[in-house]
């Protein structure tokens, strides 16, 4: 089957620019995490959803930062106001459920570069 | 909090090495642990994973045993292939609470023929 998929693959931006990422998980996934992937900081967690709702955003590294979910399904991480530390690549993960050592599959990413 | 700490890269090794790729953590309760790879130009993927103590995980000629005296899961193989050049991650996700898998630094390992 499908597996997670991302869009766009990559984005450069202007500094101060809003900028939309989108994630489809796979289809039956109840878990959906975002991460981010930088030289500087490695893989970084920053918010995870079961089903609709975000029980844990302690990730998130500013209040520019937010995302939802819809439908228990697809999910958007927007970042207002970009800076040019934003840059990075965005990594979408999906689970079935949120069980002990239950595996994440991983997205391609978004390559985000803000100018 | 927690944390995963790996061996720093780049590895380079010849093709048909023993591979050891060392990994160890520190986490409240009882993680669970995995091992990621991402080779290039491609996303993350599921190398092998330990849910609990003394668990051996394996996948493509890879195994790393879920240590807790130790809190380690090294990654070994017996013989690399050019094709096992790629960036590996060590990783761990709480037995309890948070689901978000905390990452180690990234081991790059080149093979050469």
């Amino acid at each position: 089957g499908a597996g997670v998929s991302q869009s766009p693959s990559n984005k450069v931006t202007e500094k101060g620019k809003d900028v939309e990422l989108r994630c489809d998980p796979i289809s039956g996934h109840t878990a959906l995490y975002w991460y981010r992937q930088s030289l500087g900081q490695g893989l970084e967690f920053l918010i995870y959803f079961q089903g609709n709702s975000a029980p844990d955003k302690s990730g998130l590294p500013s209040d520019r930062f937010s995302a939802e979910r819809t439908g228990g399904s697809v999910s958007t991480l927007t970042i207002q106001r970009t800076q040019q530390e934003d840059s990075a690549v965005y990594l979408c993960a999906s689970s079935l459920v949120t069980a002990v050592g239950e595996t994440q599959y991983f997205g391609p990413g978004t390559r985000l570069l803000v100018l | 909090g927690n944390s995963v700490t790996q061996m720093e890269g780049p590895v380079t090794l010849s093709e048909e090495a023993f591979l050891t790729i060392n990994c160890t953590y520190t986490a409240t309760g009882y993680p669970s642990l995995f091992w990621y790879v991402q080779y290039p130009g491609e996303g993350l993927q599921l190398l092998l994973k330990a849910t609990k103590a003394d668990d051996k995980g394996s996948n493509k000629g890879f195994e790393a045993t879920y240590r807790k005296e130790t809190t380690s899961f090294h990654l070994e193989k017996g013989s690399v292939q050019v094709s096992d050049s790629a960036v590996y991650f060590c990783a761990l996700s709480e037995g309890t609470g948070r689901r978000a898998l905390t990452f180690g630094s990234g081991t790059r390992l080149q093979v050469q023929p």
